[in-house]
């Protein structure tokens, strides 16, 4: 079975600064796909980033950036330049083998101090 | 705005109750997947349609169940609600929902009191 852990319950970082979300799965799959999803305080749940795992490229959206290390099945997100909208719960996704379920991380909350 | 709707966005009802959630979809997206969120157990998905079919199914209790309809909307149906169902209740819709590449696209949420 697949599962995705977030160490980090909480985080903060001061506006216009860098900060780094980590999170690891573990699966035996070796096609799947990995995601970075948003959830402010009005609870919308909004796509950040995503990974395909056969790339061997980082993604990168703007100030969001991912590194994916597939052999430790790491993939963190990096904000940079951060701002105060950046505040929200991030989740860490994972999607894989034979349907397209998500299976989501416990979730970092993120506070950016101005 | 993701371009999927969920209805109603809040409902508070008592325990032993029985109410339905409902979602459409994009347009264009055969997909819709329904996810649970609560404090004791993060987000947890419970089931996925495609084009009217039941395509997966995750921890979905056997009090709840759902269906889409030939429009492409879909309802959760949950019955003799108890306390630990309170919850926001997320649908989501991606394209075709048989590749893992997909991106799901989330709902606003129906956020669900029972007391």
């Amino acid at each position: 079975a697949q599962t995705v852990t977030q160490s980090q319950p909480e985080m903060s970082v001061q506006e216009a600064e860098t900060v780094t979300l980590s999170c690891t799965y573990d699966t035996s799959e070796s096609n799947y796909y990995l995601f970075w999803y948003k959830q402010p305080p009005s609870r919308q749940m909004i796509l950040v980033i995503r990974q395909e795992a056969y790339k061997q490229q980082n993604a990168t959206e703007n100030r969001f950036s991912v590194n994916f290390q597939k052999a430790a099945k790491s993939f963190s997100l990096k904000i940079s330049d951060s701002q105060l909208g950046d505040t929200a719960m991030y989740f860490c996704a994972f999607s894989g083998g034979a349907t397209n379920k998500l299976i989501f991380g416990t979730g970092t909350l993120l506070a950016v101090q101005p | 705005d993701s371009g999927v709707t969920q209805t109603p966005k809040h409902l508070i009802t008592a325990t032993g109750q029985r109410v339905t959630l409902r979602c459409s979809p994009r347009s264009g997206d055969l997909s819709v997947y329904w996810y649970q969120q609560s404090l004791d157990q993060g987000l947890q998905f419970l089931i996925q349609y495609y084009n009217g079919e039941e395509r997966a199914k995750g921890n979905i209790l056997e009090r709840f169940s759902a269906q889409q309809f030939p429009d492409l909307h879909s309802e959760l149906n949950l019955s003799s609600l108890e306390l630990g169902d309170s919850a926001l209740y997320f649908c989501a819709s991606s394209v075709s929902g048989g590749s893992a590449q997909e991106t799901q696209y989330f709902g606003p949420g129906t956020r669900l009191l029972v007391l």
